[in-house]
């Protein structure tokens, strides 16, 4: 029982380069989230996925898109990677909608030059 | 916007003192949660209060959210150096609307 994990670990990219951060939970849960966090700024909420097939906006969208490939699975990409993007990005998940608990992955450190 | 506003931001103390560590928010909280994140790792759950008044125990760890849910403490007793942490504080409020404090750093000297 793995929890949530999240590829790649770490990533350096150019700025205009884009990429996929992958993430998967085998927990049975219906809720996903992607957050990013910055020192001094918190983890913030890009987007999330209520359930399968549903993905909404967070505090922070731009320059971001998720896809809810199954239950499982939540990838956020990063079309053309900008040098503000360089953050620590963490995936959670949730029993569902109404659940306040969140299990996090142990995160993917981007940087963009 | 809900804002959380948590304090200490840093606190520095030496292996078996007691510490508080608070989280003050804007407005009045759904429930709230309290997680501790340890470096290069994500944060994990320690706690959810949902009720006024509510204490909640955990080992040396005694959690108690406020009468009128707006603001929450987490009280540390004999301190260890496992203890060393981001502490971060998040109202449960609608999945779109999901807020993180800052958090407080705590580090614990042996």
């Amino acid at each position: 029982n793995a929890g949530v994990t999240q590829t790649p670990k770490f990533q350096v990219l150019k700025t205009g380069q884009s990429m996929t951060l992958q993430c998967a939970q085998d927990m049975n849960h219906n809720s996903m989230y992607w957050y990013r966090q910055d020192p001094g700024m918190g983890l913030r909420l890009i987007y999330y996925s209520a359930s399968e097939g549903t993905t909404d906006k967070g505090e922070v969208p731009n320059g971001y898109n998720v896809s809810r490939l199954n239950k499982r699975e939540f990838s956020l990409r990063l079309e053309s990677a900008a040098p503000s993007q360089t953050s620590v990005y963490f995936c959670a998940s949730s029993r569902d909608s109404s659940s306040y608990e969140q299990y996090f992955g142990p995160g993917t450190r981007l940087t963009v030059t | 916007t809900q804002l959380l506003e948590q304090s200490p931001q840093f606190l520095s103390i030496q292996e078996g003192e007691n510490l508080t560590v608070y989280c003050n928010s804007s407005s009045v909280f759904s429930s709230l949660q309290w997680y501790r994140q340890e470096p290069g790792e994500g944060p994990v759950l320690l706690v959810t209060v949902v009720t006024g008044g509510e204490v909640k125990k955990l080992k040396r760890l005694t959690f108690q959210f406020g009468d009128a849910r707006k603001d929450s403490s987490l009280h540390i007793t004999a301190a260890q150096p496992g203890d060393t942490g981001l502490y971060l504080c998040e109202n449960g409020g609608s999945q779109g609307n999901l807020i993180f404090g800052k958090g407080t750093k705590l580090s614990v000297k042996p």
